[in-house]
């Protein structure tokens, strides 16, 4: 099993839905989260950061982490097109340097 | 810099070639991580530099692979008798300190034939 699983998609939505993306872990030392955005062809770009339990917003993205389930998500509102890309969700590992990455999902967003 | 630079884009070289590839981390930032990603997989870690010392390579898969960081600044990352499975995205990142979320580069595509 991987230390960060997250469902590979693609996920296709119409543009203005609201958008769910999750990941499951199961190491819980170092629990601190982040999801990365990655367009094609280009590097990840870091969305959001949290390490508490509970939802923290940031514009249209609202990052959610439920400690009790090792249960982390990312929801997008208003989807835009412009919003396509992969989307990875990360975790430190065994320390607080080294990241252990989902394999990220795909997802299309059509106007 | 405004960001981190990789060099080159891309690469494509033939097997058993030797390949080095360029880290340009942000300015100030004394962290610096290699990671490989391959198609349709999350980038995996490879090394990490404090300053000019690798404080962990424990990613890098095998003894064709080294990374240095002489200055503390630009890194670059060596790959000896290149193979067919090296082929993937390598990518670079800094940041300030540790418990910081990185910010990466590009990316160099590299394409072993």
């Amino acid at each position: 099993q991987k230390e960060v699983e997250q469902d590979p998609g693609p996920l296709s939505v119409p543009e203005g839905a609201i958008v769910s993306l999750n990941c499951t872990y199961s190491n819980s030392a170092f629990q601190y989260f982040m999801w990365y955005r990655q367009y094609s062809r280009k590097g990840p770009e870091l969305l959001m950061y949290t390490y508490s339990s509970g939802n923290k917003e940031d514009g249209r993205f609202t990052a959610q982490v439920d400690k009790s389930s090792k249960y982390i998500s990312l929801f997008i509102r208003d989807s835009q097109p412009s919003d396509s890309a992969t989307y990875l969700c990360a975790k430190w590992g065994d320390s607080s340097y080294k990241l252990i990455f989902g394999s990220g999902t795909r997802l299309l967003v059509r106007p | 810099g405004a960001g981190v630079s990789q060099t080159p884009s891309n690469k494509v070289t033939e097997k058993g070639k030797y390949v080095e590839l360029r880290c340009d981390p942000i300015s100030g930032h004394t962290a610096l991580y290699w990671y490989r990603q391959s198609l349709g997989q999350g980038p995996e870690f490879l090394i990490y530099f404090q300053g000019t010392g690798a404080a962990d390579d424990s990613g890098l898969p095998n003894d064709r692979f080294f990374a240095v960081r002489p200055e503390g600044s630009v890194s670059t990352l060596k790959i000896q008798r290149t193979e067919r499975g090296d082929s993937a995205m390598y990518l670079c990142a800094s940041s300030s300190g540790q418990g910081y979320g990185y910010t990466f580069g590009s990316g160099t595509r590299l394409t072993v034939v």
